[in-house]
């Protein structure tokens, strides 16, 4: 089964409104963290947002916050007031606490293009 | 603010050939990771390194990979013969500590294409 699921290969939306990327992800481990991180065509990986498992709020981080839906498994990224610079890929990704190596397992990602 | 290096940025070789690719992790970092990513497909882990020895890799990471420490700077993946299916972008990360809260940061990659 797929640890961490991205349902949404692309995105449109329309510059300076909001918009929701959806992760889901599966872990038995109680004690997990769950990062975002956004690849622009440049190829590099830029870190943009962690929740842990027992963190008690939403990670919000400038424009960007995380709608974490623990019973769900869900941990979904809100990015607010689009930019053009926000065209990228998105990467959720998941370290469980419970692995030693603490290796990140990644979504296959979601392609947001927003329009001017 | 300090940042993971990784040369080359771009590295184009023949199938059968050797390859090193070279990461700088950021100073203090006591974890070093390498990933891939095929072109246009997700990030897939390949190996972890803590303490001078290989902490876990992945079915992907087999005898034709390896990794080195060689000082305390430089960490490396080589390939002893490279294969087309080899071409990918190579990324090399970090981290800090053992909390479950410690990001990793990533290097730029270096994208390799096997001819």
């Amino acid at each position: 089964a797929q640890k961490i699921t991205q349902t949404q290969p692309g995105m449109f939306v329309q510059e300076k409104e909001a918009v929701t990327l959806d992760c889901t992800y599966d872990t038995s481990d109680p004690s997990y963290g769950l990062f975002w991180y956004k690849q622009p065509s440049s190829g590099e990986m830029i870190f943009l947002i962690y929740q842990g498992s027992y963190d008690q709020q939403n990670a919000t981080e400038g424009r960007y916050s995380l709608n974490f839906q623990k019973a769900r498994k869900s941990a979904n990224l809100v990015i607010s007031a689009s930019q053009l610079g926000d065209s990228a890929m998105y990467f959720c990704a998941m370290r469980e606490g419970g692995d030693s190596s603490y290796k990140l397992i990644f979504g296959s990602g979601t392609r947001l293009l927003v329009r001017p | 603010e300090p940042e993971v290096t990784q040369t080359p940025s771009h590295q184009v070789t023949q199938m059968g050939q050797e390859v090193i690719l070279r990461c700088v992790p950021i100073s203090n970092h006591l974890y070093f990771y390498w990933y891939r990513q095929i072109l246009g497909q997700k990030v897939e882990f390949l190996v972890s390194f803590y303490n001078n020895e290989i902490s876990e890799k992945s079915e992907i990471f087999d005898d034709q990979f390896s990794v080195e420490r060689p000082d305390g700077s430089n960490f490396t993946l080589k390939i002893r013969s490279t294969k087309l299916e080899d071409s990918a972008m190579y990324f090399c990360a970090s981290r800090k500590g053992t909390s479950v809260k410690e990001t990793q940061y990533f290097g730029p990659g270096t994208r390799l294409l096997v001819l």
